[in-house]
This record gives C-alpha cells, structure tokens and sequence, in this order.
C-alpha cells in the first residue's frame, strides 16, 4: 500500500516563475492538506482541498493556489516565485470521510523548492 | 487549537527510554493530543494521538495527565534512529479538516 507521493523531490526555479507541485495521496484517502516549511522552521499550512474544493485556508498569498481532482490528487501552484518562497512543501492526506475514525493526516516526504 | 510549550532540545541515551513532555494547559474538552516526529529534510511522521487515555502503539506511549493539562511522550528503548524533532499538536478531531499549527518542537538527540 504505497504512502502519500510527491513530484517532483526536487526542483530550482528562478524569481518570478511559476510552479507545479503535484501530490497522490495515500489509498483510502479523500482530503490533501499542503504546508511550507522553510529551513529550519516548523511547517505552515497553506491549505487543504475536499471534495475538489478548497475547504480551509492559512495565511498565504493568492499566489498561492491549488486544485485537486477526481481521484483525490492534487497540485499547488506558486505564480511569481520570491525568494522567501524556498521551501520544503509538504503534501499530507486523511482517511476517506466515510471510513474515519480520526483526522490523522499522514505526510508525504516532501518537494524541496529551491527560487535563486 | 491550544497553544503547547514543550523544551527545545532534550538527549536520551541509546536503548534508554526518551521521555518527551508537553504542556498544553489551554486544552479544551474536544481537543486531542498528537505526536508526530520529523527526521532531518523528511516528512513528519504520525506517532501516536489520544484524548484522555492513556494510549500505547508500536511506536510510543502517550500518557495524557488527569487533567489533560499537559502529557508525556514514552519512545521505551531509544534507538539512534529516533533522533528528531518531535512535535506535540493539539487540535479538534472534528471532521471538519483542522489543520495542524506546529510549535518549535523538542529536538531529541539520541546518543551511543
């Protein structure tokens, strides 16, 4: 039973670019949460999609946005990369609602996104 | 969610038991305790949660104080692949998609 998977692990990308981050979340799971986590910090969340809806928002920028799928994968896009924007980005997932028992989130290993 | 406070840095020594604590006096009766621990540049890893048992799997024990004011992190036989930092969460387990606020966490260092 394969884990939560991200895509790509690593990438650089120059300021004022775009980026796609993708994330397939762990068999049985409906909910994909992403988080930033810059070097040395603990994880921010940015937000979290249900039912292919946005369903819970941090403090980020609309810059920042995301879209997920029928099949429960996701993305998290960034328009106008800033420097400050390099980041380990965390894709977590839920247990289906129908199945849970709990909210646990289970995390993925993460895109390290390096802007210059 | 509450607010937790737990120390920054602690060391355990190799096949001794790490004892991880957390203050967390703000908790409200809906709210539960979580433990997830993050090795270097990985993703963090669930450990364990409760409410107000104590709970026990085949990774720790969470020991949860009577008056849910703060509670206790049990790794029973450290290994040095344990060393991370460890974070202790508290959130509503509602369904309704809470996300997780990280604090600073406990770096555990385990050492031969």
């Amino acid at each position: 039973d394969a884990g939560v998977t991200q895509s790509p692990t690593h990438l650089i990308k120059t300021r004022g670019q775009q980026v796609t981050l993708r994330c397939s979340p762990k068999s049985g799971h409906d909910t994909v949460s992403w988080y930033q986590q810059a070097l040395g910090q603990e994880p921010q969340f940015i937000f979290q999609y249900y039912e292919e809806e946005e369903r819970q928002r941090g403090n980020f920028p609309d810059r920042f946005s995301g879209h997920q799928f029928p099949n429960y994968s996701s993305e998290l896009n960034v328009n106008a990369l800033l420097l400050g924007d390099s980041a380990l980005y965390l894709c977590a997932s839920t247990p289906l609602l129908d199945a849970r028992t709990t909210d646990t989130q289970y995390f993925g290993p993460g895109t390290r996104l390096t802007v210059l | 969610d509450a607010k937790t406070t737990q120390p920054p840095s602690m060391d355990c020594a190799e096949g001794r038991a790490a004892n991880l604590p957390c203050n967390h006096s703000t908790i409200s009766g809906n709210e539960y305790v979580y433990w997830y621990r993050q090795i270097h540049s990985q993703g963090p890893q669930y450990i364990i949660h409760g409410l107000k048992n104590n709970e026990t799997n085949e990774m720790a024990s969470l020991i949860i104080t009577e008056d849910r004011k703060s509670s206790t992190l049990i790794l029973p036989h450290a290994t040095l692949r344990d060393t991370a930092v460890y974070y202790c969460i508290v959130r509503a387990d509602n369904n309704a998609g809470n996300m997780l606020t990280f604090g600073g966490g406990t770096r555990l260092m385990v050492k031969p």
